[in-house]
């Protein structure tokens, strides 16, 4: 089974510009979460869809935007970008049966805002 | 605001040593989950506990959910250099819509 994978793995935009991540789930998992992760924050959450709805929301501006598509596929968006939004932006999808609190990672999408 | 605090933040031993990292909070998980995330990669589970007084093992690694839930300690016996990397413990709670709160981590380097 393939692991969640993440494009582009590397990206560097510059200062006002905007960005689109891609994200895709373990095949069957229907909840994808996104998070930043910056060396001074740790993980931080953005936000969570399942079944193409926003489920969870984290305290970020609305630059910071995303959707799921119906074969669970999500994008986030993030506009006007600024130098902070530097950072390795993570998803993670969940397993719908079991302890459905464990999450499973891609790699990152490590983003340089210049 | 549910905070999940570890310790230590950073860590530097020798291999063979053996070390103890801790996640603490003020408020009840349902679960507790413990994740390795190495450079430029993304967290990889390791465990969940979810039964206060719950003891896991997983080879070298010794995981404890504390008996009222609100913490727990990962121990590492005989470190290797292959252990190294940012560990991360994240807790859920059921009536917080399954959001999972996480902690800072804790930075182990094992040094041959």
């Amino acid at each position: 089974k393939a692991g969640v994978t993440q494009t582009p793995r590397y990206l560097i935009k510059t200062r006002g510009q905007q960005v689109t991540l891609s994200c895709s789930p373990i095949s069957g998992h229907r909840s994808v979460s996104w998070y930043q992760q910056t060396p001074g924050q740790g993980l931080q959450f953005l936000f969570e869809y399942f079944s193409e709805t926003q489920r969870n929301k984290g305290n970020f501006p609305g630059r910071f935007s995303g959707r799921q598509f119906s074969n669970s596929r999500s994008e986030m968006n993030v506009s006007t970008l600024e130098l902070g939004d530097s950072a390795l932006y993570l998803c993670a999808s969940r397993s719908p049966q079991g302890v459905s609190d464990e999450q499973y990672f891609g790699p990152g999408t490590r983003l340089t805002v210049t | 605001t549910q905070l999940l605090e570890q310790s230590p933040q950073f860590l530097s031993i020798q291999e063979g040593e053996n070390l103890t990292v801790y996640c603490n909070s003020s408020s009840v998980f349902s679960s507790l989950q413990w994740y390795r995330q190495e450079p430029g990669e993304g967290p990889v589970l390791l465990v969940t506990v979810v039964t206060g007084g719950e003891v896991k093992k997983l080879k070298r690694l010794t995981f404890q959910f504390g008996d009222a839930r609100k913490d727990s300690s990962l121990h590492i016996t005989a470190a290797q250099p292959g252990d190294t990397g940012l560990y991360l413990c994240a807790g859920a709670n059921a009536g917080n819509n399954r959001k999972l709160i996480w902690g800072l981590g804790t930075s182990l380097a094992v040094n041959p």
